[in-house]
C-alpha cells in the first residue's frame, strides 16, 4: 500500500556514512515538501529534516545539523538523506514522508515502509 | 522546542468501548496538531489533521478535537483492528515534534 519506497539502510560503524534514498510516484512528489522521520527501536517518532519543493529551503532537527544533508532530484522523483559522522543514537528506522513543510498542508499524509539504519561497531 | 505529552501511555480496552487519548502541548499551537496510528511493524498512518479534520478514508469512529494546548483523539466503538500506538504531532514551530505515543490494546 505504501507508495514511497526507501532504500539504502544497513549496518555502519560509528563515524561512518550512509545515503538513504526514497522513490515516489509523480503525484505524491511533484510540488510537495518532503521529510525524513525516524524511529529508534521501541521508541517514538522523531522528525529529522524537510526540504521545499525546489530544494531551496531545508530544515533539520538540531541533533543532526552539520551531519545530515537532505536533498531531492525532481527529475527522478527521488528524495535523499546523506548521513555522515553517524552515532549509535542515530540507529533507527528512517521513513520518507510527504509533507512537514512550513506551508500548509504540514501533516504527513504519505509514508514509506521505512529503512533500518544500525550504527554499531 | 514544543513538547507534546500524551495520556495515558497505555490502555487495555474492550471492543465497542470508547477510547480517549489526550495530547497536551507545552505552549499554544492553535490547531496545528495531527494524529497518526501506527500498528506493529507498519509505518504510521494519518488519521486526523489540524486537530479535527478527518483524513480521507479514515473510519468515522475516529475523531479529533481541541485547540491551543489541549487536544483529544476519540475512537468511538473500538474495533479489534484499532489495536495500535497513536501519536500526536505539532507543526506550529520547528522542530516539528511528536508525542511519546499512546498504546491501545484490545482486551
Amino acid at each position: 500500500e505504501e507508495q514511497l519506497v526507501e532504500s539504502g539502510g544497513g549496518l555502519v560503524q560509528p563515524g561512518g556514512s550512509l545515503r538513504l534514498s526514497c522513490a515516489a510516484p509523480d503525484f505524491i512528489f511533484t510540488g510537495s515538501w518532503m521529510s525524513w522521520v525516524r524511529q529508534a527501536p521501541g521508541k517514538g517518532l522523531e522528525w529529522v529534516a524537510n526540504i521545499q519543493q525546489d530544494g531551496s529551503e531545508k530544515y533539520y532537527v538540531d541533533s543532526v545539523k552539520g551531519r545530515f544533508t537532505i536533498s531531492r532530484d525532481n527529475a527522478k522523483n527521488s528524495l535523499y538523506l546523506q548521513m555522515s559522522s553517524l552515532r549509535e543514537e542515530d540507529t533507527a528506522v528512517y521513513y520518507c514522508a510527504r509533507g512537514g513543510g512550513i506551508e500548509a498542508p504540514k501533516n504527513f499524509d504519505y509514508w514509506g515502509q521505512g529503512t533500518l539504519v544500525t550504527v554499531s561497531s | 522546542e514544543i513538547v507534546l505529552t500524551q495520556s495515558p501511555d497505555f490502555q487495555s480496552v474492550t471492543p465497542k468501548e470508547k477510547v480517549t487519548i489526550t495530547c497536551r502541548a507545552s505552549q499554544s499551537i492553535g490547531s496545528s496538531l495531527h494524529w497518526y496510528q501506527q500498528k506493529p511493524d507498519q509505518s504510521p498512518k494519518l488519521l486526523i489533521k489540524y486537530a479535527s479534520q478527518s483524513f480521507s478514508g479514515v473510519p468515522s469512529r475516529f475523531s479529533g478535537s481541541g485547540s491551543g494546548t489541549e487536544f483529544t483523539l476519540t475512537i468511538n466503538s473500538l474495533e479489534a483492528e484499532d489495536a495500535a500506538t497513536y501519536y500526536c504531532h505539532q507543526t506550529t514551530s520547528l522542530p516539528w515534534t511528536f508525542g511519546q505515543g499512546s498504546k491501545v490494546e484490545i482486551k
